[in-house]
């Protein structure tokens, strides 16, 4: 079935450790994105990807990186988490040519740096 | 620069009242707005847009240019109408990219 993936749903880990959050999506799309996630505040986007080999930094500053190396694959890195980590993070992707095109969100990756 | 408000962080109306929930925007050109819906333990998703001028669940959104406003309304709300709504913007025909605000959280009483 199309849809969008994250791995995992819930990851808690040690200050320090380098941690890669999967997204995958089977629609096709060119354009994928990262947002942050917090209660009470807006969604953040971090990064975001037009096509294959192609990415760019978001409006909100962020310490982690992705790739984009294939169409359906967009992981996001953490090379140290820290505390500051601590967030929720959505992946979601949008067709290529149509402008008014909505995002499909995956479920989320809920991230805890202890 | 855009930016999207939500004023209200909770609302809580009774089955069978209207429900409102604000949203006001800032930026300089011609924006493209939506709503999208979280239910409890189910992914974000699109609600409408205003571009489709359509109801959706009996939801509809008009764009007012004048106010900066796209306010989301339903004459009668239900049960499960009880979700995290945000209100997004998209600010340029060559920007993909989707502005957030940081959501209502309505709660429909029984």
């Amino acid at each position: 079935e199309a849809d969008i993936y994250q791995t995992p749903r819930y990851l808690v880990i040690g200050t320090g450790k380098k941690i890669t959050l999967e997204c995958s999506q089977t629609m096709g799309h060119d354009k994928m994105y990262w947002y942050q996630q917090d209660p009470g505040m807006e969604l953040h986007l971090i990064h975001y990807s037009y096509g294959v080999n192609s990415t760019e930094k978001g409006d909100l500053s962020s310490e982690s990186t992705v790739s984009r190396i294939r169409t359906e694959h967009f992981p996001l890195t953490l090379e140290s988490a820290r505390p500051s980590h601590t967030s929720q993070y959505l992946c979601a992707s949008s067709p290529g040519q149509l402008i008014y095109s909505p995002l499909h969100f995956g479920n989320g990756t809920r991230l805890t740096v202890t | 620069a855009q930016r999207v408000t939500q004023p209200e962080k909770l609302l809580s109306v009774f089955k069978g009242a209207p429900v409102e929930l604000k949203c006001n925007y800032s930026y300089s050109g011609s924006p493209e707005l939506f709503w999208y819906v979280q239910y409890s333990r189910q992914r974000l998703q699109l609600l409408l847009r205003h571009i489709s001028r359509e109801s959706i669940k009996g939801f509809t959104a008009d764009l007012n240019k004048g106010e900066t406003s796209f306010h989301l309304k339903k004459p009668f709300a239900q049960e499960e109408d009880s979700a995290m709504y945000y209100c997004a913007l998209r600010g340029s025909s060559n920007d993909y990219k989707l502005s957030f605000g940081a959501g209502t959280t309505v709660t429909v009483r029984a």
